[in-house]
């Protein structure tokens, strides 16, 4: 079974302009699970879709905004992007249960200049 | 939720077992022991978890004390590739979301 996929892999952007990330699950899995890990503040949790419903979000401004698609493909945007948050952008999906396991893509890096 | 404690580091030779401990003395019933590593830059990888019971898989044997206060994750002959990022994570089982500590950095030397 193909694992969880992220595209794309490295971006760079400028202060100011947004940014799409995209995620698509294990299959079967109906759970995306978005993560940002930067060296100071390492990886924190952004937000949780099940079901094209966000159902669990962190503490993260409102510049950060996701969707789940029927097929539950995933993806994140990030406006008005600011140089803090260059990061590694993860993804994880899981079948959506609270017991589940989450397994995790290999990151997106984006960094903004 | 329940915090965790790890060492900030740790080495171990190549071919030998690799004994990884985390403290968790807060932990309640409900909340499990997850374990994940990172490789560099990579995402973290999933390794194995468990309640109280000790687990084993193909990549890894968790013990976890009688008390649940502490757990021990056993690589069984580590080798350069499981130089990594180790993270011991406790996770109610209500809870979607995985809290990530500093974790512990495993170098492996040959």
């Amino acid at each position: 079974k193909a694992g969880v996929t992220q595209t794309p892999r490295y971006l760079i952007k400028t202060r100011g302009q947004q940014v799409t990330l995209s995620c698509s699950p294990i299959s079967g899995h109906r759970s995306v699970s978005w993560y940002q890990q930067t060296p100071g503040q390492g990886l924190q949790f952004l937000f949780e879709y099940f079901s094209e419903t966000q159902r669990n979000k962190g503490n993260f401004p409102g510049r950060f905004s996701g969707r789940q698609f029927s097929n539950s493909r995933s993806e994140m945007n990030v406006s008005t992007l600011e140089l803090g948050d260059s990061a590694l952008y993860l993804c994880a999906s899981s079948l959506g249960g609270a017991r589940d396991t989450q397994y995790f893509g290999p990151g997106t890096r984006l960094t903004v200049l | 939720d329940a915090k965790t404690t790890q060492p900030p580091s740790m080495d171990c030779a190549e071919g030998r077992a690799a004994n990884l401990p985390c403290n968790h003395s807060t932990i309640s019933g409900n909340e499990y022991v997850y374990w994940y590593r990172q490789i560099h830059s990579q995402g973290p990888q999933y390794i194995i978890h468990g309640l109280k019971n000790n687990e084993t898989n193909e990549m890894a044997s968790l013990i976890i004390t009688e008390d649940r206060k502490s757990s021990t994750l056993i690589l069984p002959h580590a080798t350069l590739r499981d130089t990594a990022v180790y993270y011991c994570i406790v996770r109610p089982s209500n809870d979607y979301k995985l809290s990530f500590g500093a974790g512990t950095t495993v170098t492996v030397r040959a």
